[in-house]
């Protein structure tokens, strides 16, 4: 399983657009990339997924290197209530058994008025 | 997205008591559930992971006699902490993922031990 770096913790403010960078240097050829959201007392939620280069949704982009060692989630704009930890997992989507969903140390994003 | 439904969020159950968390996929045929225990400012800490009809993968460290989990069918896993002691209190999630898919988390069920 690769395993996965963030910053422990990130603070911003209202209206900017926030980065956060996951390293996973030994991701392999079929590893996805996925990005989750969770508040206190709840569940992760889903944010964007990817494999290369990049990809957008409605709520955020994430963009991957060519060597794909690397991936960096972007909130546009964020707001008050973007403040949650944000998780960075990486591993295989398609499999014909099951694989494990470890968790990392998350980033903590504070963002102020 | 898909919805994963955790019952009950909330439950206190006394000391040496045993406490059962159903997680349930309500729209579609969940391939393999896992379950995960989260501690207050800490990331989620995977315990088990579980094919539909087949025993649980344990983590290290976890007690497969103290938690027993139950993957009966596609949509419904259950989480039994036998003997709760107050060091049990902890947050716990369950996921569920088919092939294919990113995985899909219920909301969560805090257990408090006293």
């Amino acid at each position: 399983l690769a395993k996965t770096t963030q910053p422990v913790s990130m603070d911003s403010y209202e209206g900017q657009e926030v980065n956060i960078t996951c390293s996973h240097n030994n991701i392999a050829t079929n590893d996805y990339i996925t990005w989750y959201q969770q508040f206190p007392s709840q569940g992760p939620r889903f944010i964007i997924q990817g494999y290369k280069t990049k990809v957008t949704n409605e709520v955020a982009s994430l963009f991957i290197p060519a060597d794909r060692k690397s991936s960096t989630l972007s909130l546009p704009r964020v707001s008050l209530s973007d403040t949650a930890v944000y998780y960075c997992l990486v591993g295989d989507r398609v499999n014909t058994g099951f694989q494990k969903l470890v968790f990392g140390t998350g980033t903590r994003l504070l963002v102020s008025p | 997205g898909a919805v994963v439904s955790q019952h009950p969020s909330r439950v206190i159950c006394k000391s040496g008591t045993s406490v059962k968390i159903e997680c349930r996929s309500l729209d579609f045929q969940a391939t393999t559930m896992f379950w995960y225990r989260q501690f207050p400012k800490q990331s989620l800490m995977l315990m088990a992971t579980s094919n539909e009809g087949s025993k649980a993968t344990y983590e290290q460290g976890v007690e497969k006699d103290k938690f027993l989990i139950n993957h009966a069918s596609l949509t419904l896993s259950t989480l039994t902490v036998t003997s709760a002691h107050p060091e049990d209190s902890s947050f716990y999630i369950c996921s569920a993922r088919t092939l294919n898919t990113e995985a899909f988390f219920g909301q969560g069920t805090r257990l408090t031990v006293v």
